[in-house]
């Protein structure tokens, strides 16, 4: 089946702008993760959405950041006058299950490429 | 706090001699303990997992991991290295009472034919 999809798969964009990346995981998926991967780094939780629970936001890094997951499906990212530190990969994930489920494992998307200039 | 740590930033092997990737962690509870793997332009993918039982857990693509409780340590291993395991590999942990995992850096594994 098909796997979690993410988009764009790169994004150039110019300091102060604001981006959206997007998320589809995979179908019946209702746990999604939302991380960043910067170079030479780990991944960087920053937020969790758990079926209609409130999403657990504690990893955004500033008010610029936000995020939303619609019909408990797709994900939105939302990155606001972006800055040079937030250029990196930002993946997102789903697992079947949400806390009762926290030892299956995390499907990724191929991630989006976040370029700021 | 939780932590992991990956020693390593690389790990340079031959083909076919056996390899180790080091992994070593701290948290407060019962370590759940992963390994996944990202290959050059792909995304992150699920190698295998340790929650309870045999310290020996087997994995995807001829992977096999050991929980040491002691050293609180998950070392990744296989005993024949082929080119195209060159990747880069990320260790994981959480405890019981979290659903977040907390990932290590990464660790880069080149194997020279």
């Amino acid at each position: 089946g098909a796997g979690v999809s993410q988009s764009p798969s790169n994004k150039v964009t110019e300091k102060g702008k604001d981006v959206e990346l997007r998320c589809d995981p995979i179908s019946g998926h209702t746990a999604l993760y939302w991380y960043r991967q910067s170079l030479g780094q780990g991944l960087e939780f920053l937020i969790y959405f758990q079926g209609n629970s409130a999403p657990d936001k504690s990893g955004l890094p500033s008010d610029r950041f936000s995020a939303e997951r619609t019909g408990g499906s797709v994900s939105t990212l939302t990155i606001q006058r972006t800055q040079q530190e937030d250029s990196a990969v930002y993946l997102c994930a789903s697992t079947p299950r949400g806390v009762a489920g926290g030892l299956d494992e995390q499907f990724f998307g191929p991630g989006t490429r976040l370029t700021v200039l | 706090a939780q932590s992991v740590a990956q020693p390593e930033d690389q790990v340079n092997v031959a083909e076919g001699n056996p390899l180790t990737v080091k992994c070593t962690y701290s948290v407060s509870g019962n370590p759940y303990l992963f390994w996944y793997v990202q290959y050059p332009n792909r995304g992150l993918q699920f190698l295998l997992k340790y929650i309870t039982g045999d310290n020996l857990v087997k994995g995807s693509y001829g992977f096999e991991a050991e929980f040491n409780k002691s050293q609180t340590s998950f070392h990744l291993k296989k005993p024949s290295a082929l080119v195209s395991d060159s990747a880069l590999y990320f260790c994981a942990v959480r405890d019981g009472s979290n659903y977040q995992l907390i990932w290590g850096a990464g660790t880069k594994l080149i194997i020279k034919p």
